[in-house]
């Protein structure tokens, strides 16, 4: 099967810093998604990002497919940023599965 | 809160107990999932329910048994759990078949097996 890879695994920043984290594919995907697991193990989705870039407030992301990779950048970071960023896809194209990789997880310090 | 209701929020269970895991949307979705996250893993699908069918069994062993009566409701149904399969259940819905049209998940049971 596919192999994703998340880097780094684990961040640990000061509040208002920027970060990018990055998911590598062995192979192309389909559906990239991105998601963020609070502390309480909510999980959100942030973006649905098969190819191009998409900004939502301070955080953006840009998935170029043909390279197999994707990049969430978080800006200006927050306290409430902190949790487990995961990218995540569609092994098969049109079903309705998930393969998600291990995730990074992110503290930000006040 | 997402509009994605499971409970309970936790549970402790002996290896001999027979327990059952809710998950409830009225958010119109008529896809539900059950994810379980173990430490140090990533999610691992399990069920997918599709307009109340079973779509996907993805290799679950039988002391997990899932039951969708109708769109909004999901169960899953534990007996004679081993203390591996503890980890925090997820159950997730979708609007249609599919990553395309979003996942909207709940908060999670975070399961413990003694």
């Amino acid at each position: 099967g596919i192999q994703v890879e998340q880097s780094p695994p684990d961040l640990i920043l000061q509040e208002g810093a920027n970060s990018t984290l990055r998911c590598n594919f062995s192979d192309s995907v389909n559906n990239l998604q991105w998601f963020h697991q609070n502390p309480w193990g909510q999980l959100i989705n942030l973006f649905y990002i098969p190819s191009g870039t998409k900004q939502n407030g301070r955080l953006s992301a840009t998935t170029v497919a043909t390279e197999r990779y994707s990049l969430l950048y978080i800006s200006s970071s927050q306290t409430t940023d902190s949790g487990v960023y995961f990218c995540a896809f569609d092994p098969q194209g049109g079903s309705e599965k998930l393969v998600f990789g291990k995730g990074t997880k992110l503290t930000v310090n006040p | 809160e997402t509009g994605v209701t499971q409970t309970p929020r936790h549970l402790v269970m002996g290896m001999t107990n027979k327990k059952s895991l809710k998950c409830e949307q009225h958010l119109g979705h008529n896809a539900m999932y059950w994810y379980k996250q173990s430490a140090k893993k990533p999610l691992e699908l399990m069920f997918v329910y599709s307009l109340e069918e079973r779509v996907e069994n993805n290799s679950v062993p039988s002391r997990f048994s899932p039951e969708c009566p109708n769109s909004s409701h999901l169960f899953l149904h534990l007996h004679t759990l081993q203390p591996e399969d503890s980890a925090l259940y997820l159950c997730a819905s979708s609007r249609g078949q599919g990553p395309y049209y979003g996942y909207t998940f709940g908060s999670g049971t975070r399961l413990t097996v003694v």
